[in-house]
């Protein structure tokens, strides 16, 4: 089956410790997204994809890096530099057309500490 | 500056009641406008995807309506069940914009 999986679905880490969130699709989807969603404020776009080498910065990228060497993979990395990593992050992709249905992962809670 | 306004933020419904979310978009370029469905642990998936010629869509026992003059839509649920508990989002794009702008989420408990 076709889908975009996140792991690990869990994480913890100190604080002063960048990590990496994996995302991977197999839709062959062009675009692809990174959220992050805390209670009560929604989705919040951390940096999205529409091809391959290439990415933009979302609304709240500061603090966090991507790349984009495969269609299919998307990694995030929270930094040391995040004052407050801990959340619930999420990964999606879409067909890089207007009023394309965006396909989410069951995405990662980490937390810091 | 949100954009999209959602509300009630949380909502207890009985079983078998209707469940009514809203949602005011402040842009009125906007021209797409979806609801998504997210269960606890889950990412969140489409539920139903309105345009602004469009007034009504139906899929079983959920409605979206769209009130264009003003700039409102509703997420109509009847014949409410527990399976329906689940946080609900509206969100809005606009023209060649791929990008998505959320409503803060709606959490619905539909008691037995």
């Amino acid at each position: 089956d076709g889908g975009i999986t996140q792991s690990p679905k869990y994480l913890f880490r100190k604080e002063g410790q960048n990590v990496t969130l994996s995302c991977e699709q197999n839709l062959n989807h062009d675009a692809m997204y990174w959220y992050r969603q805390d209670p009560g404020q929604g989705l919040r776009l951390i940096y999205y994809s529409q091809i391959v080498n290439d990415f933009q910065k979302g609304d709240i990228a500061e603090g966090y890096s991507v790349s984009r060497e495969k269609k299919e993979s998307f990694p995030l990395t929270v930094t040391s530099a995040q004052k407050n990593p801990t959340a619930f992050y999420l990964c999606a992709s879409t067909l890089d057309r207007h009023n394309s249905p965006l396909h989410f992962g069951n995405g990662t809670r980490l937390t810091v500490t | 500056q949100q954009q999209v306004k959602q509300s009630p933020q949380s909502l207890i419904v009985q079983k078998g009641g209707i469940s009514i979310i809203n949602c005011a978009y402040e842009n009125t370029a906007f021209d797409y406008f979806p609801w998504y469905q997210q269960f606890p642990g889950k990412g969140p998936a489409l539920l139903i995807a309105i345009r602004p010629d469009v007034s009504e869509k139906k899929e079983g026992r959920f409605t979206i309506s769209f009130n264009k003059s003003a700039k409102q839509s509703s997420l109509h649920i009847m014949d409410s069940q527990p399976g329906d508990s689940a946080t609900y989002f509206c969100a809005a794009s606009w023209g060649s914009n791929y990008q998505l702008i959320w409503g803060a989420g709606t959490k619905l408990i539909i008691k037995p």
